[in-house]
């Protein structure tokens, strides 16, 4: 299997200020069609998951422009500009590549 | 709207059998695979499984973890996925989240779960 290693795996912010959280691969998620195969969710207390982006850098529907993804090959990052009360919660790295898919750790976000 | 609805957690001895119900509605269920994936108590997300689609003749992939015991099947008439979960282990404790899957953008619409406890 993929094995996906997130760091930090917590971190506190100030509103306002911004956020990164590192994802890597244990191989190239570079798909021989030419998408890379990396998706970013949300999972905020007490809810499921929610998909932020997918294929690296592509925003989902409704999904604030203040998270932006990028990267490349087996590194990967998600970025919040401007920290805000909700987005804390975990943030999880998915590879889509190969079955099984696997998730990194998570990365709990809490406010300052 | 989208809507997934999980049914059917519980307890269970080790051992035991339990099936679990997803039931979406807006959208076309045919049309999508279907994944599972768990998350054990206080720990990270873990896929379980998928169903793929009509057009890819709804074949089905698992992890290692529960191949040979978990079958996911599907009723697209009902607009409903199943999960047969049997010889069930402590270590399959976990709330189950049912996911739309693709075949484009994977896991874009989540169930609220339904938490699964193996013990005796």
């Amino acid at each position: 299997d993929i094995v996906m290693t997130q760091t930090p795996l917590s971190l506190s912010v100030t509103p306002g200020q911004p956020a990164s959280i590192s994802c890597k691969s244990s191989q190239s998620l570079l798909h021989s069609d030419g998408k890379t195969y990396l998706y970013w969710f949300l999972q905020k207390p007490g809810q499921p998951p929610q998909l932020l982006i997918y294929e690296v850098s592509n925003r989902f529907f409704g999904v604030p422009d203040r998270f932006s993804g990028s990267g490349s090959g087996t590194d990967f990052t998600l970025k919040i500009s401007r920290v805000e009360a909700e987005d804390v919660g975990v943030y999880y790295c998915m590879q889509s590549l190969l079955l099984s898919y696997t998730f990194g750790q998570g990365t709990k976000l809490e406010i300052k | 709207e989208v809507q997934l609805v999980e049914s059917g957690g519980g307890l269970v001895q080790p051992g035991g059998s339990l099936r679990l119900s997803c039931a979406v509605s807006g959208f076309t269920l045919s049309d999508h695979y279907m994944d599972w994936v768990r998350q054990a108590p206080g720990k990270g997300l873990e896929w379980v499984g998928r169903t793929r689609n009509k057009a890819n003749s709804y074949t089905t992939d698992y992890a290692a973890s529960v191949k040979g015991r978990f079958t996911i099947s599907r009723d697209d008439s009902k607009n409903s996925l199943y999960l047969q979960m049997n010889s069930l282990k402590t270590e399959d404790t976990a709330v189950y989240y049912c996911a739309r899957g693709g075949p484009a953008i994977h896991f874009d619409h989540w169930g609220q779960g339904t938490l699964v406890t193996v013990s005796s």
